[in-house]
């Protein structure tokens, strides 16, 4: 699976839009782009994933550049809820399971 | 419906001691997942299941052993416990078939003395 890149920390104040980068040079073209957050001692818990288009869901928009080479997981406003760290994970699926492999993800600091 | 639910959510073990972490999930979900956090680290995978009946090796499976009860129950067993398998320990499942999301439990913490 490819690597990805993240920022170590971002701060975002409460209500404004939190937009999180994550740089997958080496992704290949049947791996997916999936993001997860995990709240302080929490199981991670999954937010959005795509290929190459972008994605919209309740939570979240997933931004993927043309080339595929990075992506922007856009949270439109930032609750103090949001406080985690993000991961954001590109994998193939494969029939032996959709494994995931986590980074160091990025840190967000929602502040009132 | 529960989720994933693992069972203890804390142990303290000595060097030596053996134990078994039980994970569930009320999904019917094909595949499980046991992953391992170091403090300030992210998840590392050490075993898995594709399916009921069988088992593979993930990224740090040293020390590690696993069964597949059946579709419901995944359990990471302990032979030997030693300070360095202090950790959290986090079971997840997900429909194979899919390319949507693993579920996961609230996690086992772990301390080997």
């Amino acid at each position: 699976d490819a690597k990805t890149t993240q920022p170590t920390s971002m701060d975002c104040a409460e209500g404004r839009a939190a937009n999180l980068p994550c740089n997958h040079s080496t992704i290949s073209g049947n791996e997916y782009v999936y993001w997860y957050r995990q709240i302080h001692s929490q199981g991670p818990q999954y937010i959005i994933h795509g290929l190459k288009n972008n994605e919209t869901n309740e939570m979240a928009s997933l931004i993927i550049t043309e080339d595929r080479k990075s992506s922007t997981l856009i949270l439109p406003h930032a609750t103090l809820r949001d406080t985690a760290v993000y991961y954001c994970i590109v994998r193939v699926y494969n029939n032996a399971g959709n494994m995931l492999t986590f980074g160091g993800g990025t840190r967000l600091m929602v502040k009132p | 419906n529960a989720g994933v639910t693992q069972t203890p959510k804390f142990q303290v073990l000595k060097t030596g001691q053996s134990m078994t972490l039980q994970c569930a999930q009320d999904m019917n979900h094909n595949s499980m997942y046991w992953y391992r956090q170091d403090p300030g680290m992210g998840l590392r995978l050490i075993y898995y299941s594709a399916s009921e009946g069988t088992t593979d090796k993930g990224e740090v499976p040293n020390g590690y052993n696993v069964s597949r009860l059946n579709k419901r129950e995944f359990s990471l067993r302990l032979e030997s416990a030693a300070p360095s398998q202090t950790s959290v320990y986090f079971c997840a499942s997900v429909e194979a078939s899919s390319y949507n999301e693993q579920f996961f439990g609230p996690g086992t913490r772990l301390t080997v003395l």
